[in-house]
């Protein structure tokens, strides 16, 4: 069975913009949540979603935003790019709430 | 908050050598999860503990959960190459898995 793909691997913006990353979860998994790694950091939690429903926010400003399909994909929104949003962004999905399996990330640098 | 202190922050071993790392939560552990992490590459889930006491064991790394010291430990016996990257411990201090909360990681390298 395929596992979560991420889509682009790497992307490069400039402070301003905006950018869409796309998740697939594992086939039958229901619930999303998306990370973001700082360079030398633990991941830190950002969104979770569950049958298309926000079930949890991080601590992070309003240009983050996110969404989830009914075939359960999800998207993460970011406006107005900072430097500090150039990060390793995760997606991870799960069943239900138990253990999550993450995908391999997507890199954004911004310049 | 929770927060997760992870100990050491990096590691290197001679290959065949034992070693154990530490993570140690500010609050209660409902959950521990156990990653790990090549440089710049998703996480691969290893183990997860729920219950005090717990101990889990997959090829030569063992895991083990002390409730009361709100602490976590991953011990590696006779260490590979394979095994070098970096190890990420998660909680779910909100009682779910998946909103988690990690530690900084600890970075091994084995050496030959």
């Amino acid at each position: 069975d395929a596992g979560v793909t991420q889509s682009p691997t790497h992307l490069i913006k400039t402070r301003g913009q905006h950018v869409t990353l796309r998740c697939s979860p594992i086939s039958g998994h229901k619930s999303v949540s998306w990370y973001q790694q700082v360079l030398g950091q633990g991941p830190q939690f950002i969104f979770q979603y569950y049958e298309k429903e926000e079930r949890g926010r991080g601590n992070f400003p309003d240009r983050f935003s996110a969404r989830q399909f009914p075939n359960y994909s999800s998207e993460l929104n970011v406006n107005a790019l900072l430097l500090g949003d150039s990060a390793l962004y995760l997606c991870a999905s799960s069943f239900d709430a138990d253990t999550q399996y993450f995908g391999p990330g997507t890199r954004l640098t911004v310049l | 908050s929770q927060e997760l202190e992870q100990s050491p922050q990096s590691l290197i071993v001679q290959e065949g050598k034992n070693l154990t790392i530490n993570c140690t939560s500010s609050k209660t552990l409902y959950g521990l999860y156990w990653y790990k992490q090549k440089y710049g590459e998703g996480l691969i889930f290893l183990m997860m503990l729920q219950k005090g006491g717990e101990e889990k064991s997959h090829e030569k790394i063992t895991a083990k959960l002390d409730e009361k010291k709100q602490q976590s430990s991953l011990h590696i016996t006779a260490s590979q190459p394979s095994h070098a990257g970096i190890y990420l411990c998660g909680a779910d201090g909100a009682g779910t898995a998946s909103k988690l909360t990690f530690g900084t990681g600890t970075r091994l390298q084995v050496t030959l």
